[in-house]
């Protein structure tokens, strides 16, 4: 079947520090992969994306890659910034892209 | 147009009453979808339309809720006899069906009391 395990959180950091958001998941067939951001009060916005094994999405300063020997789409970013609070889902979308399976988000508190 | 529109923000009903959701696409989009989404979750998927028809309902979907998408352009999503445990947040989403993602609305809150 689909599914998406992502490390759970909260995860706290100061400002300008590294993050790193594990996501990995299971499919059949070939999966594109998305990591969402949940800003407070808002609804999930698309952050970035990636197809096929070995790309790389970015977006913002976020990354992501396309792991399919090790299943996983981490998210990263080199320095973070207190406006990257929010809450970061890891989601795949079988080939025929008809549903998305999210996995349960990570929240992010960047502090000052 | 400026994205998904979802109406009402917010509901709270009592226990056993109707309540009914309307969902208005990216006019451009021909694919809709409904996820629900309850407290420290990601969504989980309700059911998609494929311009007017409704083309896949997850077992979530009990005979309970009902979604339809008259002439392909705005949604509603109806839940009867509501019961405490569809308290949710209710998403709505629309795409070109093109692998570039959806555009989530800002999601309907239901509380049922």
């Amino acid at each position: 079947g689909n599914s998406v395990t992502q490390m759970e959180g909260p995860v706290t950091l100061s400002e300008e520090a590294f993050l790193t958001i594990n996501c990995t998941y299971t499919a059949t067939g070939y999966p594109s992969l998305f990591w969402y951001v949940q800003y407070p009060g808002e609804g999930l916005q698309l952050l970035l994306k990636a197809t096929k094994a070995d790309d790389k999405g970015s977006n913002k300063g976020f990354e992501a890659t396309y792991r399919k020997e090790t299943t996983s789409f981490h998210l990263e970013k080199g320095s973070v910034q207190v406006s990257d609070s929010a809450v970061y889902f890891c989601a795949l979308s079988p080939y025929n892209f008809n549903k998305f399976y999210f996995g349960s988000g990570t929240k992010l508190n960047v502090k000052p | 147009d400026t994205g998904v529109s979802q109406d009402p923000r917010h509901k709270i009903t009592k226990r056993g009453q109707n309540v009914t959701f309307r969902c208005d696409p990216i006019s451009e989009h021909n694919r809709l979808y409904w996820y629900r989404q309850t407290l420290g979750q990601g969504p989980e998927f309700l059911t998609y339309f494929q311009n007017e028809a409704q083309l896949e309902k997850s077992r979530l979907l009990s005979d309970r809720f009902s979604a339809e998408r008259p002439k392909g352009s705005f949604s509603t999503l109806e839940i009867q006899r509501t019961e405490q445990g569809d308290s949710a947040m209710y998403l709505c989403a629309s795409s070109l069906g093109t692998g570039d993602g959806y555009t989530f609305g800002s999601g309907t809150r239901l509380t049922v009391v």
